[in-house]
């Protein structure tokens, strides 16, 4: 089965530092979301790409979040700077825009901000 | 806004059929009803979706009513590793430029199978 690949799965990183999540979606899937899960908000969407346009990020702390799609086998999401409110579990689904059917999502990068 | 109303916790025998309610009062004729699943520590699980047919695939079954204001997802042999929460999700398809493309989880219920 075709998979959704998120690196790393694991990140400690002491506050302020910047943190670099990826996500390698499907071949051929056209849309990317990235969300962000906590115990008390659940899943929140962050942004959404169509064909590697960014058409939302409504839901990002725009001041340190970022998110990129540099090509279509590659979506980056960038803290900067790093604090301890960001610990989470960030997820990457992908999927077909125009096609019926539901989204692929990868396994999750969980972030611990010290 | 939550577009669906789910129990927050449902319990059923290993064996036995889950049956996982879930209320769509305000679905508008264009969305699709869609059903995930997430197991601890794992991204969410596309199971099935449904238009206003019933609909059956390997995992489960969609029934949904004929005014489509709710709809049933049926696990009909329920496995101690079906035990996650479970999504029910309004959306159009396709991406009109607004904001209805999203998919926008709630709390889910949580579906434990016991032994």
């Amino acid at each position: 089965d075709a998979r959704v690949t998120q690196t790393p799965r694991h990140k400690v990183t002491e506050m302020g530092q910047e943190v670099t999540m990826r996500c390698q979606p499907i071949l051929g899937h056209n849309t990317v979301f990235w969300y962000r899960q906590t115990m008390m908000q659940g899943l929140e969407l962050l942004a959404y790409f169509r064909n590697r346009a960014p058409l939302d990020d409504s839901g990002m702390p725009k001041d340190r979040f970022s998110a990129e799609m540099p090509d279509a086998t590659l979506a980056t999401l960038k803290i900067q700077p790093s604090e301890p409110r960001d610990s989470a579990v960030y997820f990457c689904a992908s999927g077909l825009v125009h096609r019926v059917g539901g989204y692929t999502f990868g396994s999750g990068t969980r972030l611990t901000v010290v | 806004d939550a577009k669906t109303t789910q129990p927050p916790s449902m319990d059923c025998a290993e064996g036995r059929a889950a049956n996982l309610p879930c209320n769509h009062s305000t679905i508008s004729g264009n969305e699709y009803v869609y059903w995930y699943r997430q197991i601890h520590s794992q991204g969410p699980q596309y199971i099935i979706h449904g238009l206003k047919n019933n609909e059956t695939n390997e995992m489960a079954s969609l029934i949904i009513t004929e005014d489509r204001k709710s709809s049933t997802l049926i696990l009909p042999h329920a496995t101690l590793r079906d035990t996650a929460v479970y999504y029910c999700i309004v959306r159009v398809e396709g991406d009109s430029g607004g904001s209805n493309y999203k998919l926008t989880f709630g709390k889910g219920t949580l579906l434990t199978v016991n032994p």
